[in-house]
């Protein structure tokens, strides 16, 4: 069945360390996208990436890195300058051809990350 | 930046009531899509819209995309447990590929 993995599932990590998110997607989608929710907050937008080797800032990359090395995958690291990175971090994937049904996003399972 | 609004925040029903929320902006949208969230786990996709005035059902789940393309409503018929969750609506301005997305509705359902 095709869709998107994320993993792992629950991370705790101390201050200041970074950890990174993976995510890896086997439905030839060309674009992915990394979001962040807390409670109350819906879904805010980290980095997306509409090709490979091509990345761009969402509304609150600080403290957050990514590469698009592969079509496939698309992993986050969240950084020591992350101030508050204890969230739940959803990945999505988005084929971009013209058809209407384009627009719609595929979710991961998401990835919970507790820093003690 | 551009805000959906998205309303109610929170709703507890009994089971087998009928549910409606909704979203409305003040920019113009050409998608709109509607999202289930269970807890700990991605939102799915529930309903799909992409004309103005277009009417869109799933099972108990139907969606209209609003004629002023400014707003989007979801109605749930008969209510059960498992509709408990979070629902997104997201929608999509012009060639703009980033989604902007409502806070969420959190229903609750007494069986």
């Amino acid at each position: 069945d095709g869709g998107i993995t994320q993993s792992p599932k629950y991370l705790f990590r101390k201050e200041g360390q970074n950890v990174t998110l993976s995510c890896e997607q086997n439905l030839n989608h060309d674009a992915m996208y990394w979001y962040r929710q807390d409670p109350g907050q819906g879904l805010r937008l980290i980095y997306y990436s509409q090709i490979v080797n091509d990345f761009q800032k969402g509304d609150i990359a600080e403290g957050y890195s990514v590469s698009r090395e592969k079509k496939e995958s698309f992993p986050l690291t969240v950084t020591s300058a992350q101030k508050n990175p204890t969230a739940f971090y959803l990945c999505a994937s988005r084929a971009t051809s013209g058809l209407s049904g384009a627009n719609v996003l595929t979710f991961g399972a998401g990835s919970r990350l507790t820093v003690l | 930046g551009q805000q959906l609004n998205q309303s109610p925040q929170s709703m507890f029903i009994q089971e087998g009531e009928d549910v409606s929320m909704n979203c409305t902006s003040s920019s113009i949208f050409n998608t709109w899509l509607w999202y289930k969230q269970d807890p700990g786990e991605g939102p799915v996709l529930l309903i799909a819209l992409y004309k103005a005035g277009e009417l869109t059902s799933n099972g108990r789940l139907t969606a209209q995309f609003g004629i002023t393309r400014k707003d989007s409503f979801l109605n749930i018929s008969a209510s059960i447990p498992s509709d408990v969750g979070i629902y997104f609506c997201a929608g999509q301005i012009g060639d703009n590929r980033k989604l902007i997305w409502g806070l969420g509705t959190s229903l609750a359902v007494n069986p």
